[in-house]
């Protein structure tokens, strides 16, 4: 079984512009989790989606947003790129999505903003 | 909210030796606790994962273990290896409602051969 596909696998901007990631979930997962990484402040939840609908939002400004697809892939998008959002940004899919399900992480993107 | 300690932020052990890491949490609504290993250029890979039902946990040279009165919980390896190192996240979360895990800092574990 594929694991969690994460695309692209390194994106530079520069600081301004907005980008798009793309998540395909493991086959028959129908929950994607989005994390931020950075050395700083570690792994940080960003949002989740189940079913199209986002249930749960971390804490981070409106500039960065997400959306699912019906078959269960998921993109996200950040807006107005500023330096600090420089950082690797996990995919991650489960089930359903329940508070206690395993949770697979891709590999990430490594998003550079200059 | 919930907030995750992790110490040490590093640790060093001779190959064959074993290594804890450490983890307390704050939210005692907080049931579901998973381990990851991240290697360079890789996402994290869950090792071991515990509930609050359960006090202790092995699979093979792996084991965590799990006070909640304490709100603390730990992982265990045990003979280990090169190839144990990585870095290592604990995590916690609650079973119920939709899925939101908040991690530790990290231990980044050096095996010595």
């Amino acid at each position: 079984k594929a694991g969690v596909t994460q695309t692209p696998r390194y994106l530079i901007k520069t600081r301004g512009q907005q980008v798009t990631l793309s998540c395909s979930p493991i086959s028959g997962h129908r929950s994607v989790s989005w994390y931020q990484q950075t050395p700083g402040q570690g792994l940080q939840f960003l949002f989740e989606y189940f079913s199209e609908t986002q249930r749960n939002k971390g804490n981070f400004p409106g500039r960065f947003s997400g959306r699912q697809f019906s078959n269960s892939r998921s993109e996200m998008n950040v807006s107005t790129l500023e330096l600090g959002d420089s950082a690797l940004y996990l995919c991650a899919s489960s089930l359903t999505g329940q508070g206690a399900e395993k949770l697979f992480f891709g590999s990430g993107t490594q998003l550079s903003v200059l | 909210g919930e907030n995750v300690e992790q110490h040490p932020s590093t640790l060093s052990v001779q190959e064959g030796d074993s290594a804890v890491i450490k983890c307390t949490y704050s939210d005692s609504a907080s049931n579901y606790f998973p381990w990851y290993k991240q290697e360079l250029g890789k996402g994290p890979q869950l090792i071991i994962d515990i509930r609050s039902n359960v006090g202790e946990k092995k699979d093979q040279r792996i084991a965590v273990t799990l006070n909640k009165t304490a709100k603390h919980f730990s992982l265990h390896i045990t003979e280990t290896q090169p190839e144990d190192s990585a870095v290592y996240f604990c995590a916690a979360s609650m079973t119920k409602g939709a899925q939101k895990l908040v991690f530790g800092q990290g231990t980044r574990l050096t095996i010595n051969p």
